[in-house]
């Protein structure tokens, strides 16, 4: 089992440069969600989608940009990287229900813009 | 909106103590889940438990146990005779409408059990 797989799981960017991380899950979960974790901060909510084509901002999405094209697959854009930007990014997904089912979550990247 | 307090930021022990880990929410929503999930040093997120708030059970699991309260609004999380295997970051989360807009997440306790 698969479960959530982020691509790539260590990049290193210089300012302004842009990347895209990939997020692939094959649980068929209608609802993805990209977060980043920083020291002493918790993770911390960037963009999210709760279907295919549809996307929705969190509590931290200023610098980046997501696109949900195909229901396993959530995209997270960074267009010109920022210093700021370095942090550990998680990727995670779960089941639409009114249950609160658990999320799940994939390995991690960790980015550093230098 | 949702918030979630862990106020304490590193616990030390030494192996074979009890321990518990404080976490404290702040929801208007009377439907509401909360989570608690481990971040070992390798550092991948690992789901521990869910309850939701129309269940005031607590509930054991092995070492593990959790103690939810409405009144206090309190989800604490128990850890009996602690093994070094424990060490790890402890994060306690919240999440409404079923998840929809993802979880808010406190800022995590540094548990390091010492041999």
């Amino acid at each position: 089992n698969a479960g959530v797989t982020q691509t790539p799981k260590f990049r290193v960017l210089k300012t302004g440069q842009s990347m895209t991380l990939l997020c692939a899950q094959d649980m068929n979960h209608e609802y993805m969600y990209w977060y980043r974790q920083d020291p002493g901060m918790g993770l911390r909510l960037i963009h999210y989608s709760v279907g295919e084509g549809t996307t929705a901002k969190g509590e931290v999405p200023d610098g980046y940009n997501v696109s949900r094209l195909k229901k396993q697959n959530f995209l997270l854009g960074l267009e010109s990287a920022a210093p700021s930007q370095t942090s550990v990014y998680f990727c995670a997904s779960n089941y639409a229900d009114e249950e609160g089912t658990e999320a799940f979550f994939g390995q991690g990247t960790r980015l550093t813009v230098v | 909106a949702q918030k979630v307090t862990q106020a304490q930021t590193e616990i030390s022990v030494v192996e074979k103590e009890d321990v518990t880990l404080d976490c404290v929410y702040e929801t208007r929503d009377t439907t509401y889940y909360l989570f608690w999930y481990k971040q070992p040093p390798s550092g991948e997120l690992v789901f521990l438990i869910r309850r939701n708030s129309f269940d005031e059970q607590n509930e054991i699991s092995g070492r593990y146990s959790w103690n939810f309260q409405k009144s206090t609004s309190s989800f604490n999380f128990t850890i009996t005779a602690s093994q070094v295997v424990d060490s790890a970051v402890y994060f306690c989360a919240l999440s409404v409408r079923g998840g929809a807009d993802g979880l808010t997440f406190g800022k995590g306790t540094h548990l390091i059990i010492q041999p």
